[in-house]
């Protein structure tokens, strides 16, 4: 499994874009891209997946450049609602080994 | 549609105790991850079930143990409990060969 780095923690204001970048320098071919948000007390919360290029739904944007070796999660103009807990994670779970390894995540401060 | 749902949502033991954790699945999933988070930590893989088999388990003691029933539901069981047992306990349930987990809320145990 491809291990990932993030920053530990970030800060930043009300309405300004968030940027967290996932570093995963052995990541396989077969291998996606998922970010999950955590709030305190509560399980993790699906934001978005990737395998190449860029996706984006209502919440956020992921962009995976074509090396594959990082991705970035782009919040755009944060509340303080999107202060969490956010998880990059990399994996094929068809795989008959898989486990999902969540790292430590980066710890998203945003203020008022 | 109910999403993964868990139970009890506290649970207080003392220390030697056996305790029970129960997970049912979205409707539709196979496969049931379980994960041990203590407080202000990321999430420690457990364990993962998928059709009713044990298909891998994380760096943890055999008195942590569970099942996958019939219908996906799944209980972990952990005995002879210890204080550093204490934590939140997450289970996430997805579609076989499929990266985005759908977590419950979690159960809470304290030893005491």
């Amino acid at each position: 499994l491809a291990k990932t780095t993030q920053p530990i923690s970030m800060d930043s204001y009300e309405g300004q874009e968030v940027n967290i970048t996932c570093s995963h320098n052995n990541i396989a071919t077969n291998d996606y891209i998922t970010w999950y948000q955590q709030f305190p007390s509560q399980g993790p919360r699906f934001i978005i997946q990737g395998y190449k290029t860029k996706v984006t739904n209502e919440v956020a944007s992921l962009f995976i450049p074509a090396d594959r070796k990082s991705s970035t999660l782009s919040l755009p103009r944060v509340s303080l609602s999107d202060t969490a807990v956010y998880y990059c994670l990399v994996g094929d779970a068809g795989s008959s080994a898989s486990k999902i390894i969540f790292g430590s995540g980066t710890r998203l401060s945003i203020r008022p | 549609e109910a999403g993964v749902t868990q139970s009890p949502t506290h649970l207080i033991k003392t220390r030697g105790q056996q305790a029970t954790l129960r997970c049912s699945p979205i409707s539709g999933h196979t496969s049931v991850y379980w994960y041990q988070q203590a407080l202000g930590l990321g999430l420690q893989f457990l364990l993962w079930y998928d059709e009713g088999e044990e298909r891998n388990r994380g760096n943890f003691p055999p008195r942590f143990s569970g099942r996958q029933f019939p219908n996906y539901s799944s209980e972990l069981n952990v005995n002879a409990l210890e204080l550093e047992d204490s934590a939140l306990y997450l289970c996430a349930s997805s579609l076989t060969g499929q990266e985005k987990l759908f977590f419950g809320s979690g159960t809470q145990l304290s030893v005491l």
